[in-house]
């Protein structure tokens, strides 16, 4: 079965801090891919990353950064010098088909509130 | 074309109507998905075409739901006989890619959202 579980269900800092959202997947596929999503107040989720399983490479956008690791099955999203504008619902997912568009399974999301 | 549209934003209807919610895909985009979000969760899969073929259904879609994508480019998604229990938010998203890139990233819309009274 797959699966992914996001345990922080709701996080709060003051700007400038770091916080890191922790994503941990299920899967029986050798091949998969896991995504990071952003949904702001506004309700659209916005694409943020998607990396597939063969590359545990870790990458950094700006003041995101993303870490993969196989061996404990997690790909958490990091935050650096967080501002308000980052206050949204952030939802890690997974995909497992690699010749079809097959659908993405959400986690639950993490709200995350940047104050100022 | 900018992005993945919806139509309508919101819709409120009684118990027992039919509702149907258009979604306009990213234009070169050949694989279509639905969505649908209750509150405080993470979007389930509904449904998913590829062109105008539906090639997945989620056991969520009981037969009150149907999906069509007639021209492999618009996709409307039909909710006979309303319940409560269909209040949520529904969410179209599309993707594209051949051959090795075919599981690229999708892109949402900003959804539907229903409420039953």
């Amino acid at each position: 079965a797959q699966k992914v579980t996001q345990a922080q269900t709701e996080i709060s800092v003051v700007e400038k801090e770091d916080v890191t959202l922790d994503c941990v997947y299920e899967t029986r596929d050798t091949t998969y891919y896991l995504f990071w999503y952003k949904q702001p107040p506004s309700g659209e989720l916005v694409f943020l990353i998607r990396r597939n399983s063969f590359d545990e490479q870790n990458e950094i956008s700006g003041r995101y950064s993303w870490n993969f690791q196989k061996s404990t099955s997690s790909f958490n999203f990091t935050i650096t010098a967080s501002q308000v504008v980052d206050s949204a619902v952030y939802f890690c997912a997974l995909s497992t088909t690699y010749q079809a568009g097959t659908a993405l399974i959400f986690g639950k999301g993490t709200t995350l509130s940047v104050s100022s | 074309d900018t992005g993945v549209s919806q139509d309508p934003r919101h819709k409120i209807t009684k118990r027992g109507q039919n509702v149907t919610f258009r979604c306009d895909p990213i234009s070169e985009h050949n694989r279509l998905y639905w969505y649908r979000q209750t509150l405080g969760q993470g979007p389930e899969f509904l449904t998913y075409f590829q062109n105008e073929a539906q090639l997945e259904k989620s056991r969520l879609l009981s037969d009150r739901f149907s999906a069509e994508r007639p021209k492999g480019s618009f996709s409307t998604l039909e909710i006979q006989r309303t319940e409560q229990g269909d209040s949520a938010m529904y969410l179209c998203a599309s993707s594209g890619g051949q051959g090795a890139r075919m599981n690229t990233e999708a892109f949402f819309g900003q959804g539907t959202r229903l409420t039953v009274v």
